[in-house]
């Protein structure tokens, strides 16, 4: 079935660090690709919709410039964290389903993220 | 957007006890799914259905989509499916985005 592959598993680096998370669709093509942001004990948020080819768009309240999303083809999509301190860390999960009809959302296994 | 309510908040159960989640939502989907969340982050999918009623072992599941709610069902409950169990839908805008409810957290005893 449909894998979407998420890569570094876990990160902990210095305050003011650029990270680099990776979301593939191995085994399909998407164009489209979901990026999600959770702290402990609460739901996944959506962070960002991330198109191949074009500009990412953002939910309201997620700065940009913050997060850089770079979606290069079409299996695979790259949130960038930039400058991180403390309060960005948190776990990240991507997701992606083929484009045709009644497909189901397919999840990484997430990025758990520790800024010192 | 879509809003994604779940309920209850939280649950303890005795193991071999029956329970029901509550998955509501305001308005017609695409998609609906439910997600088990184990310890180590990773989302499990238990069921992809936007409508109808679907059975796996144990836990079964019904949407009715006319009336925006879903149900999960989790029968003779094991300490295994302690956990937080979420509901998410996917809306028919907005482009394929799935979103979240707040989740049910289960515990149950042995």
């Amino acid at each position: 079935g449909a894998v979407v592959s998420q890569h570094p598993s876990w990160v902990i680096c210095k305050s003011g660090t650029s990270v680099k998370i990776e979301c593939r669709s191995l085994d399909f093509q998407a164009t489209t690709m979901f990026w999600y942001r959770q702290f402990p004990k609460q739901s996944l948020m959506l962070m960002a919709t991330s198109n191949e080819g074009s500009k990412a768009t953002y939910e309201q309240g997620v700065e940009k410039d913050k997060f850089l999303i770079n979606h290069a083809s079409l299996t695979l999509s790259t949130l960038t964290v930039t400058s991180a301190h403390p309060e960005d860390s948190s776990f990240y999960i991507c997701s992606a389903r083929e484009e045709i009809s009644n497909q189901p959302q397919h999840f990484g296994d997430g990025t758990r993220l520790s800024i010192l | 957007g879509i809003q994604v309510e779940q309920s209850p908040p939280d649950l303890i159960l005795q193991e071999g006890a029956n329970s029901t989640l509550r998955c509501n939502f305001s308005d017609s989907v695409n998609n609906l799914q439910w997600f088990h969340q184990n310890p180590w982050g990773q989302l499990i999918n238990l069921f992809y259905i936007p409508s109808g009623t679907k059975q796996n072992g144990r836990l079964s599941a019904t949407t009715v989509a006319t009336e925006r709610y879903s149900l999960l069902y989790i029968s003779s409950s094991q300490t295994t499916d302690s956990g937080v169990y979420f509901c998410a839908v996917e809306g028919l805008t907005g482009g394929f985005k799935t979103i979240f409810g707040a989740g049910t957290r289960l515990f149950v005893k042995a």
